[in-house]
C-alpha cells in the first residue's frame, strides 16, 4: 500500500526558501502518476502548486513558477520542492498527493501534511 | 485560470437526511470535475471525480451530477461521518493549474 510523508522545516523566515521532501513508501514512483504538491490556507484555500513526472517533466502554477523548482530522486524514491523568496503569504499547510493518471488530475493519495509557517 | 464557486458555504443537516451541494464554474469543464471531502486535522479524500464516478470505496449514498458549468453533490441519508467540507476542482484546462472552490461546510443541525 503505497504511502506518502512529507517532512521538511517547520519555520521559515521571510525571504528565505522553503524546501520540503515528500517519501514515496510501498510502492515505485516510475509510474503512470504526477507526482504533486498542494498547499492549504485559510486565506486562499487549497491551491495546487505544481507536479513532476518521473521523468523529470513539470508544470507549475503560474502564480508561483518564478520561485519554485521541483526535483525527483529516484533511488529514494522521493520528491522535492524549493519556494524561494518566501512570504507570510506562503504559510500554510503543504501537502504531497499522487495525481491518479497521466490525463487523470485528480488526487486519490495524499500524504498527512505538513504546516510551515513563513515567520521572523 | 478557471474559478470555482460553491454554495452554500455553510449548510445544516440533520443525520439521516439528503443534502445536495453546488459548484459553478467560470467556464465549461467538459465534465472534469472533483470532489472532495476534508475532515479537520486530515488531508482531502477524493470521493467523486468525472463529475459522476466514484472513487474506489466511496459508499453509494454520494453521487455526483452536473455538466457543463453546473456540478452537483448529492449526499443521502447523511450518517454521523459525513460531516466535514467538501471541496470541488476542476482539471479541464490545459496547461495546469488545476483549481479548486472554496468549500461548503456540512454541519450538524
Amino acid at each position: 500500500q503505497v504511502q506518502l510523508q512529507e517532512s521538511g522545516p517547520g519555520l521559515v523566515r521571510p525571504s528565505g526558501t522553503l524546501s520540503l521532501t515528500c517519501v514515496v513508501s510501498g510502492g515505485s514512483m516510475i509510474t503512470d502518476n504526477w507526482w504533486s504538491w498542494l498547499r492549504q490556507s485559510p486565506d486562499k484555500g487549497l491551491e495546487w502548486i505544481g507536479e513532476i513526472f518521473h521523468s523529470g517533466s513539470t508544470n507549475f502554477n503560474p502564480s508561483l513558477r518564478s520561485r519554485l523548482t521541483m526535483s525527483m530522486d529516484r533511488s529514494r524514491n522521493q520528491f522535492s520542492m524549493n519556494l524561494t523568496s518566501v512570504t507570510a503569504a506562503d504559510t500554510a499547510i503543504y501537502y504531497c498527493a499522487r495525481g491518479e493518471g497521466i490525463v487523470l488530475m485528480v488526487y486519490g493519495l495524499w500524504g498527512p501534511g505538513h504546516l510551515v509557517t513563513v515567520s521572523s | 485560470e478557471i474559478t470555482l464557486t460553491q454554495s452554500p458555504a455553510t449548510v445544516s443537516v440533520s443525520p439521516g437526511e439528503s443534502v445536495t451541494l453546488s459548484c459553478r464554474a467560470s467556464r465549461n469543464l467538459n465534465n472534469y470535475v472533483a470532489w472532495y471531502q476534508q475532515k479537520v486535522g486530515q488531508a482531502p479524500r477524493l470521493l467523486i471525480f468525472g463529475a459522476s464516478t466514484r472513487a474506489v470505496g466511496v459508499p453509494v449514498r454520494f453521487s455526483g451530477g452536473g455538466s457543463g458549468t453546473e456540478f452537483t453533490l448529492t449526499i443521502s441519508s447523511l450518517q454521523s461521518e459525513d460531516f466535514g467540507i467538501y471541496y470541488c476542482q476542476q482539471y479541464n484546462n490545459w496547461p495546469p493549474p488545476w483549481t479548486f472552490g472554496q468549500g461548503t461546510k456540512v454541519e450538524v443541525k
